[in-house]
């Protein structure tokens, strides 16, 4: 089964920087369509961006340059790197991923969500 | 950026009910349309892809149509276990989006 634990959420100040961590099982990370997501306390979802199973990542314009997705595929794992933070970003940061399946959205599978609380 | 927009914004439904979510894209999306239900504090959970592709596990009480510019997912049957946010999302272009969500609410 496919499975994501998100990883590395907490209290931090504004401006300094976090970095969020996805263990993958149940499918190889090297092959899969993986994104970021993350929901405002009593908000709505927003696309942070996604790597696809070539390496190629794409970001939500407004994040690009503070937010860095990258993968460790020899632990088949997923990272966020955020940068500059502030009060904005405080959410739920989820990890998705496909999977592995060639016709599914990167957004099938969900993590548990980690809680990230930017506040001085 | 694509506009994904949600109607109604809330609604309250009896068990038995059919009920009907509308999502309007800005621009065409083709294909990429798809729907997911939440629950509080818990992570979403895809019910429908590709517009009317209902995911494995997923109850067949759940469908969805459209094309183009405009989806609906529709419930027939409502049962007590799905109550909960239901959101839209287009994949066609950069950045991915979704619309604001629809609460449900069973009587």
């Amino acid at each position: 089964d496919v499975q994501l634990v998100e990883s590395g959420g907490g209290l931090v100040e504004p401006g300094e920087s976090l970095r969020l961590s996805c263990a993958a099982s149940g499918f190889t990370v090297a092959d899969a369509w993986m994104a970021w997501v993350r929901q405002p306390p009593g908000k709505g979802l927003e696309w942070i961006g996604r790597v696809n199973d070539g390496g190629t990542r794409e970001y939500n314009p407004p994040l690009k340059g503070r937010f860095t997705i990258s993968r460790d595929t020899s632990k088949n794992t997923l990272f966020l790197q955020m940068n500059s933070l502030n009060n904005g970003d405080t959410a739920v940061y989820y990890c998705t991923t496909t999977g592995g399946d060639p016709v599914a959205p990167q957004t099938t599978y969900w993590g548990q969500g980690t809680l990230v609380t930017v506040s001085s | 950026d694509i506009q994904m927009t949600q109607s109604p914004s809330s609604l309250s439904a009896s068990v038995g009910d059919r009920v009907s979510i509308t999502c309007r894209a800005s621009q065409s999306i083709g294909f990429y349309s798809h729907w997911y239900q939440q629950k509080p504090g818990k992570a979403p959970k895809i019910l429908i892809y590709r517009v009317s592709i209902l995911q494995s596990g997923v109850p067949s009480r759940f469908s969805g149509s459209g094309s183009g510019t405009d989806f609906t997912l529709t419930i027939s049957g409502l049962q007590p276990e799905d109550f909960g946010t239901y959101y839209c999302q287009q994949t066609h272009s950069i950045p991915v989006t979704f619309g604001q969500g629809t609460r449900l609410e069973i009587k």
